[in-house]
């Protein structure tokens, strides 16, 4: 088992395009989480799925935010019409139960 | 809503000195868990160190410590004996314990530690 790995570990794309970025978190973790690091800033919490079910959205996940986790497996978020407030890192990280977090290196998105 | 506070945006202390890193914590809830991670510079965060809060023995791992104060809402990492290879931002988060719920945690802004050679 490899961890949690992200992809892409960099995105930079201009204002209005739509990025999609990929989780996949650890094999028999059913929980699977999504936070968004800015700059200097401590990472919130934007949504959690419990297997393939998106159970709780932050209201920092604005309505071009979407993500799923098809099949309980990997995950996608996907933001639509980019901004430039977009720009941060993007942190998946998965737990069994609750027993506690493994976070991914991250996808760092630049918003030109 | 919780709130996590860390008031030291930066610290810098030599190879092989003792650093204390603080961190407090706002909240209505009875039944949590303080968590510190560590982010070294462009890798992944890493658990350093859990505390239950219903547990007064304050966790160890290693070369770290907490200082749990349930009452002052107060939860500081200590880490001994500090190695080059202990520089990192570090994060104090807090998870509300629900057994159903989400879990998610609630994390400060974070201390970027520098140990010198």
């Amino acid at each position: 088992d490899t961890g949690v790995s992200q992809n892409p570990r960099h995105k930079i794309t201009k204002r209005g395009q739509n990025v999609t970025f990929r989780c996949d978190p650890i094999s028999e973790h059913n929980r699977l989480y999504w936070y968004r690091q800015t700059l200097g800033q401590g990472p919130e919490f934007l949504t959690y799925f419990q297997n393939e079910a998106q159970l709780e959205k932050s209201r920092l996940l604005s309505d071009r935010f979407s993500a799923e986790r098809p099949k309980g497996s990997f995950s996608t978020l996907e933001i639509q019409r980019t901004e430039q407030g977009d720009s941060a890192m993007y942190l998946c990280a998965s737990s069994f139960l609750g027993a506690g977090y493994t976070f991914g290196s991250g996808t760092r998105l630049t918003v030109v | 809503a919780q709130t996590v506070t860390q008031s030291q945006p930066e610290m810098s202390v030599q190879e092989a000195e003792t650093v204390t890193l603080s961190c407090t914590y706002d909240t209505s809830e009875s039944n949590y868990y303080l968590f510190w991670y560590k982010q070294p510079p462009s890798r992944q965060m890493i658990l350093v160190i859990r505390q239950e809060a219903y547990k007064q023995q304050n966790a160890t791992e290693n070369r770290f410590s907490v200082n749990f104060q349930k009452a002052a809402k107060s939860f500081s990492l200590k880490i001994s004996d500090s190695q080059l290879g202990d520089t990192a931002m570090y994060f104090c988060a807090f998870m509300k314990h629900e057994v159903q719920g989400a879990q998610k945690l609630v994390f400060g802004q974070g201390t970027r530690l520098t140990i010198n050679p």
